[in-house]
């Protein structure tokens, strides 16, 4: 199994462009999310799934928009970038009981850098 | 809503033991614990359930106080390899398992 992949490892782009971070997980997992993580912030919930088709926002949603079509794939569109946007971003998966998330395996990490 | 970690950073001598607080202003359904190294993903430590319930990490131990609302994860003869960042993750109930964390400890082993 290869877990939790993301796409790319490394991103820069200039204010005002368009992108998506992809990310797959191959463990058939229901529940996935995507976090950003800046310096002294911790790890904030930008949006999550529950299943194919399920999509809903978390902590920080705005400036990104996230589709669940499949199981496996949960990508990140970022609409519009913002330096504000400069992050190190996270995808996370897991199996889903009684409304509470299992133990999350999270993805190797994207870094994005806006100018 | 963020739950609040305790303390920010904390430095140990190889050996030495420690203890991370995790506190939240709402009711949890859950308390999860990760570490991360610098540059690398979080790493699932434990996770502890409202009525005792928990699965973890062999060494690392944690207590869950649900009437409090905190948690607390015990480092206890501590090792270098034990050094990096601590996040706890709260899942407040009815939240659809959403899991929120707290901005992290850092925590320094030296030998």
């Amino acid at each position: 199994n290869a877990g939790v992949t993301q796409t790319p490892k490394f991103q820069v782009l200039k204010t005002g462009q368009s992108m998506t971070l992809q990310c797959a997980q191959d463990m058939n997992h229901e529940y996935m999310s995507w976090y950003r993580q800046d310096p002294g912030m911790g790890l904030r919930l930008i949006h999550y799934s529950v299943g194919a088709g399920i999509t809903d926002q978390g902590e920080v949603p705005n400036g990104y928009n996230v589709s669940r079509s499949t199981t496996e794939d949960f990508p990140l569109r970022l609409l519009s970038a913002a330096p504000s946007q400069t992050s190190v971003y996270f995808c996370a998966s897991s199996s889903y009981f009684s409304g509470g998330a299992d133990t999350q395996y999270f993805g190797p990490g994207t870094r994005l850098t806006v100018l | 809503q963020q739950p609040v970690q305790s303390p920010q950073a904390v430095i140990l001598r190889e050996g030495e033991d420690a203890v991370i607080n995790c506190s939240s202003s709402k009711a949890l359904y859950s308390v999860h614990w990760y570490r991360q190294k610098h540059g690398e993903a979080p790493v699932f430590l434990m996770i502890l359930l409202k009525g005792g319930e928990q699965k973890g990490h062999e060494k690392i131990s944690a207590s869950f106080n649900e009437k409090k609302q905190q948690s607390s994860l015990y480092l206890t003869a501590s090792q270098l390899s034990y050094s990096g960042t601590y996040f706890c993750g709260t899942v407040y109930g009815g939240s659809q398992g959403n899991l929120i964390f707290g901005k992290g400890t850092k925590l320094s082993v030296k030998p």
